[in-house]
């Protein structure tokens, strides 16, 4: 499976957005990429994915870029409870978790 | 609200003792998967099921783990014997054909003293 790469940890302030970014040198064409999160003593929970466009939903918005090396999770207006560690991941059938990103939320 | 179930929440058992951890998946989702995660290694795929059959088990280890799925609202984990090494979280997860999102359990916290 390809590889991603975040950085460790983020920090944002409560009610300002919060871009997420994610390289993925090695994808191939039929890789997905999805993020999930992990809230404290939480399971991982889905946050959005994407394969070549754009993709928004009520949690998140996934920008692709067009080579499709790299990804940004934007959260659009971030809360407390958005404070979590972030997984990015690319595959075909199956999740393979890498260390993630973890965010902080300052009020 | 549906939502995957697992037993117990969690469990302390002593080495050499046999565990087995309960998942009941989202009614309706044909593929499940077992995760474990430690401080150390994070988040591993263990195995995973689509239409109760095995498709990959290759994250787990063979001699002492063992998935099954008997029928499509149960999946079991076992591990026999455990060891302390095994003490970790483990979680599993349903879903509908991939890529589709996988929903997850609250986990089964495993203590092998």
């Amino acid at each position: 499976d390809a590889k991603t790469t975040q950085p460790n940890s983020m920090e944002s302030n409560e009610e300002e957005p919060v871009h997420l970014p994610c390289n993925h040198s090695t994808i191939s064409g039929t890789d997905y990429i999805h993020w999930y999160r992990q809230l404290p003593s939480q399971g991982p929970e889905y946050v959005i994915h994407g394969l070549t466009s754009n993709v928004n939903n009520r949690m998140a918005s996934l920008a692709i870029a067009e080579d499709r090396k790299s990804s940004t999770l934007i959260l659009h207006r971030a809360t407390l409870r958005d404070a979590a560690v972030y997984y990015c991941i690319l595959s075909t059938d199956k999740l393979i978790f890498g260390t993630g990103t973890r965010l902080q939320v300052f009020p | 609200d549906a939502r995957v179930t697992q037993t117990p929440r969690h469990k302390v058992t002593e080495m050499g003792q046999e565990v087995t951890m309960r998942c009941q998946p989202i009614l309706g989702h044909n593929t499940v998967f077992w995760y474990r995660q430690t401080m150390m290694q994070g988040l591993e795929l263990l195995a995973y099921f689509r239409n109760r059959a095995p498709l990959d088990d290759s994250g787990m280890p063979k001699d002492r783990f063992s998935a099954e799925m008997p029928d499509a609202t149960l999946a079991t984990l076992k591990i026999q014997p455990s060891e302390p090494r095994d003490s970790a979280v483990y979680f599993c997860a349903s879903g509908l054909a991939w890529p589709n999102e996988q929903f997850f359990g609250p986990g089964t916290r495993l203590t092998v003293l």
